[in-house]
């Protein structure tokens, strides 16, 4: 069975560009989140997403958005990129139910210059 | 708002040492609680998990961790440790709105 693929995994960007990220869950998994992991910290909850619906949102800016596909496959965007978004954005998906945790993407490593 | 703190930062043992980290929650519901760890250069990969029951949970690689509700603790162990437990560690709970939220992670770094 495939993890949860994330894509691409390296992205250069300059600023003020508007950047996609992509996420497939494992299959059968429902719930897709996104998290953001700047070097030194623990991950930060960016969204949650459940059945195509949004379920939660960090505390992040507007120029941050996601959405999930029927087939539960997600986009994290993010518009007029600046030098602190820089960081590894990860996805993880699970049934979407209470007694899982969630499973982990390698990450996407976005860099911006 | 709910957050998780993790006591150290970084800390270095030598082979065969036993590891205790220190994680405490703030939520005071019905917790869910994980333990994570990130190896040099790869993905998240859950370690243990508590839901509910027998708060002492058995996790891979010899990991255990006990929950302490009085104390809303959930510390990590192992008895004794490998190179290869080199790695950072995070904390994690899961909240009424089933979002995680992590610790700030522990380097973990041993000794040959």
């Amino acid at each position: 069975d495939a993890g949860v693929t994330q894509s691409p995994t390296h992205l250069i960007k300059t600023r003020g560009q508007h950047v996609t990220l992509r996420c497939s869950p494992i299959s059968g998994h429902k719930s897709v989140s996104w998290y953001q992991q700047v070097l030194g910290q623990g991950p930060q909850f960016i969204f949650q997403y459940y059945e195509k619906e949004e379920r939660g949102r960090g505390n992040f800016p507007d120029r941050f958005s996601a959405r999930q596909f029927p087939n539960y496959s997600s986009e994290l965007n993010v518009n007029a990129l600046l030098l602190g978004d820089s960081a590894l954005y990860l996805c993880a998906s699970s049934l979407g139910d209470r007694v899982n945790g969630y499973t982990f993407g390698s990450g996407t490593r976005l860099t911006v210059v | 708002a709910q957050s998780v703190s993790q006591h150290n930062h970084h800390v270095i043992l030598s082979e065969a040492a036993s590891l205790e980290l220190g994680c405490n929650y703030s939520y005071g519901g019905t917790v869910n609680l994980f333990w994570y760890v990130q190896y040099p250069g790869q993905h998240l990969q859950l370690l243990l998990k508590y839901f509910s029951g027998d708060p002492l949970v058995k996790g891979i690689k010899g990991f255990e961790a006990e929950f302490i509700k009085s104390k809303f603790s959930f510390n990590l162990r192992k008895p004794s440790v490998q190179w290869s437990d080199t790695a950072e560690y995070f904390c994690a709970v899961k909240d009424r709105d089933d979002k995680i939220i992590f610790g700030k992670g522990t380097r973990l770094h041993i000794l040959p």
